[in-house]
This record gives C-alpha cells, sequence and structure tokens, in this order.
C-alpha cells in the first residue's frame, strides 16, 4: 500500500530536549516536505527536499532541522524544542514535476512543555 | 507570490442540503488548483484538483469545484451534504516556479459541520 509513514504520532516533551520526528514514503517520490498545522493558520511549510542530499527552507524553517540521506526517508530534527513548537506536524512527499499532488502523512502531534 | 484566501473558518449545513465553500487565489501565472480533505484525526487526502483544460472539475465523494479565472475562484461544491463530510478542508495553490521546487500554498482551511 502507498503511503507516508511518520513516528511518533503523539509526543510530550520539554523545553530543550532533542526530538527526532520520523518520515518515511515508499512511492519512489523525490519530493517531501514538512509541514506544520496550527489553528487559524492552516498548513505552513518547515522545509522540503527535492531530492537525496538537496534540502531548502519553506516559510518557517526556524528551530528545525532536515537530512535527506536516503529517497525514501526525510526525519525532521527538533534540536532545542521550544513551547512555540506546539504543533501538528505534517510529512507529504510527490512526484517531481507533474501535477505535483502530494501525499501526506497521518501527522504527528507534538507538545513540547 | 501566490496566496488563497478561504471565505469562513466554519460553515454549517443541514444533512442534504447544498455545500458551497469558497476559495480566492492570488497568482501571476495560471495556477495549479487543489482541494484537500482532512478527517479527524488523519492527514490530509486530495479532493480534487485543477491543471489545465476543463475548468469544471469533479472529486471524489460527490464533490466538484469550478475554476473561473476572472473572478480568480475556486470554490468547492456538493449538491447533497451527508455527514461523512463533516471535515476540514483546505484550499491550495501551487506555481511552477523556475530555478526553485514548486510548492504548493495552502488556505486556513474551512471546517465543514454537518448537522441532522
Amino acid at each position: 500500500e502507498a503511503q507516508v509513514t511518520q513516528n511518533p504520532r503523539y509526543l510530550i516533551t520539554v523545553t530543550g530536549k532533542k526530538l527526532t520526528v520520523t518520515c518515511s514514503q515508499n512511492m519512489n517520490h523525490e519530493y517531501m516536505s514538512w509541514y506544520r498545522q496550527d489553528p487559524g493558520l492552516g498548513l505552513r511549510q518547515i522545509y522540503y527536499s527535492m531530492n537525496v542530499e538537496v534540502t531548502d527552507k519553506g516559510d518557517v524553517p526556524e528551530g528545525y532541522k532536515v537530512s535527506r540521506k536516503e529517497k525514501r526517508n526525510f526525519p525532521l530534527i527538533l534540536e532545542s524544542p521550544s513551547p512555540n513548537q506546539t504543533s501538528l506536524y505534517f510529512c507529504a512527499s510527490s512526484l517531481m514535476g507533474g501535477t505535483g499532488e502530494l501525499f501526506f502523512g497521518e501527522g504527528s502531534r507534538l507538545t513540547v512543555l | 507570490a501566490q496566496s488563497v484566501t478561504q471565505l469562513g473558518s466554519h460553515v454549517s449545513v443541514s444533512e442534504g442540503a447544498l455545500v458551497l465553500l469558497r476559495c480566492n487565489y492570488s497568482s501571476s501565472v495560471p495556477p495549479y488548483l487543489f482541494w484537500y480533505v482532512q478527517y479527524p484525526n488523519q492527514g490530509l487526502q486530495l479532493l480534487l484538483k485543477y491543471t489545465t483544460g476543463a475548468t469544471l472539475v469533479k472529486g471524489i465523494n460527490g464533490f466538484e469545484a469550478e475554476f473561473k479565472k476572472s473572478e480568480t475562484s475556486f470554490h468547492l461544491t456538493k449538491p447533497s451534504a451527508h455527514m461523512s463530510d463533516a471535515a476540514e478542508y483546505f484550499c491550495a495553490v501551487r506555481v511552477e516556479n523556475t530555478g526553485t521546487a514548486s510548492k504548493l500554498t495552502f488556505g486556513t482551511g474551512t471546517r465543514l459541520q454537518v448537522t441532522l
């Protein structure tokens, strides 16, 4: 089954404790992206990657890091989480070119105390 | 840069009534337009999309949308609402940018409530 898998789905952590949210897709997509969803703000792009070893900042990259060592994986790293990073995070992937339909994971709800 | 405006953060309709969710976009070049739906505790899934050609596009679950260039709109409609349509709906625009990755810009979402 074609899917984007995120882990963990739910996480509560404390300020400053490094964490990683993993994302994996099995559709051989070149393009992957991370979004955060906050009430009243919709989805905002954090980082994206057009292919292995190619990453770039989205609209709200501060406080986040990503890496793309393999085509299928695109982890999101919070080196020193802060309460304003409490949010619902989505990973998504698509083929490059074409209509660019995004396929989304089920989301990871992060709470930073 | 492109942007998307969804009028109405909450819309409530009765079961069987017409659903109309509004979306307006701004783009300096012909856009690709999308509607996504998010059911509770789930990710977003594609409802329908407009790329080129026919301006009235049909999607899943009986939804359709019409691209109106003169009005810069892409409103989502369904003739008869069902309880299972209760969800949050996002309009998105994608514009190809030379030299940078194309990406989707999302609206802020409209939560649809369906009442008996």
